[in-house]
């Protein structure tokens, strides 16, 4: 069955760092997504994006944020310089076309110090 | 704008008990809904969705939830509880907004479900 694949799986770095977290989304799909979950709270809404462009996002995404698609398969979110409240499971979901529904990754776990 | 409401952040059944985690909702057009299961370290997996269809979803693991929408409720159950049914619980919600803006998931709070012996 194919899956929504995200490296690396845990990620520590300093603030003030730059840091890359990759996702690999199912291939036929079409809409890329970012959330993140601070521990203990919910999943937030980051960032959508279709035809190579933001579609959506959230008051989160500033611009210390900011997401591409480099290749057919690779789909990124880069934050320029990461804050202790950057702390948080990232999650990047796909979708098919007109189908509602989202595959989830497993998650990059970033832990910024 | 569209929100979701998870009553109960902790909810605890027996095994082969009756589970009902609750999950109201917020939105001004007709909504698709959604149940993710998130266990221990690991991502959110799809338990099931409804898409306006069947106002009675059934999805996998034995859950099934019903679409209310003069309660505006989607409530998830499940007849017995299997202690592998342990780990944390998100209802979530979309809706078309057609064109490139598709398919961004409100989450609730979670409740998590303990299983007990």
């Amino acid at each position: 069955e194919p899956e929504v694949t995200q490296t690396p799986s845990h990620q520590v770095t300093q603030m003030g760092q730059e840091v890359i977290l990759r996702c690999v989304p199912i291939s036929n799909h079409l809409y890329f997504y970012w959330y993140r979950q601070i521990l203990g709270q919910k999943v937030e809404f980051l960032v959508s994006f279709y035809n190579n462009e933001i579609s959506e996002k959230s008051e989160i995404f500033d611009d210390q944020f900011s997401v591409e698609r480099p290749d057919g398969s690779n789909f990124t979110l880069k934050i320029r310089s990461t804050k202790l409240e950057d702390s948080a499971m990232y999650f990047c979901a796909s979708m098919g076309l007109a189908d509602y529904e989202q595959y989830f990754g497993p998650g990059t776990r970033l832990t910024v110090t | 704008a569209q929100s979701v409401t998870q009553l109960g952040s902790h909810v605890s059944v027996s095994e082969g008990a009756l589970v009902l985690l609750r999950c109201n909702y917020s939105s001004s057009v007709p909504p698709y809904l959604f149940w993710y299961v998130q266990y221990p370290n690991q991502g959110l997996q799809l338990l099931l969705k409804y898409t306006s269809a069947a106002t009675l979803v059934k999805g996998i693991n034995g859950f099934e939830a019903e679409f209310k929408k003069s309660e505006t409720s989607f409530h998830l159950t499940k007849p017995s509880a299997h202690m592998s049914d342990a780990a944390e619980y998100f209802c979530a919600v979309t809706f078309n907004a057609g064109g490139t803006s598709y398919g961004k998931l409100t989450f609730g709070q979670g409740t998590i479900l303990t299983v007990h012996p």
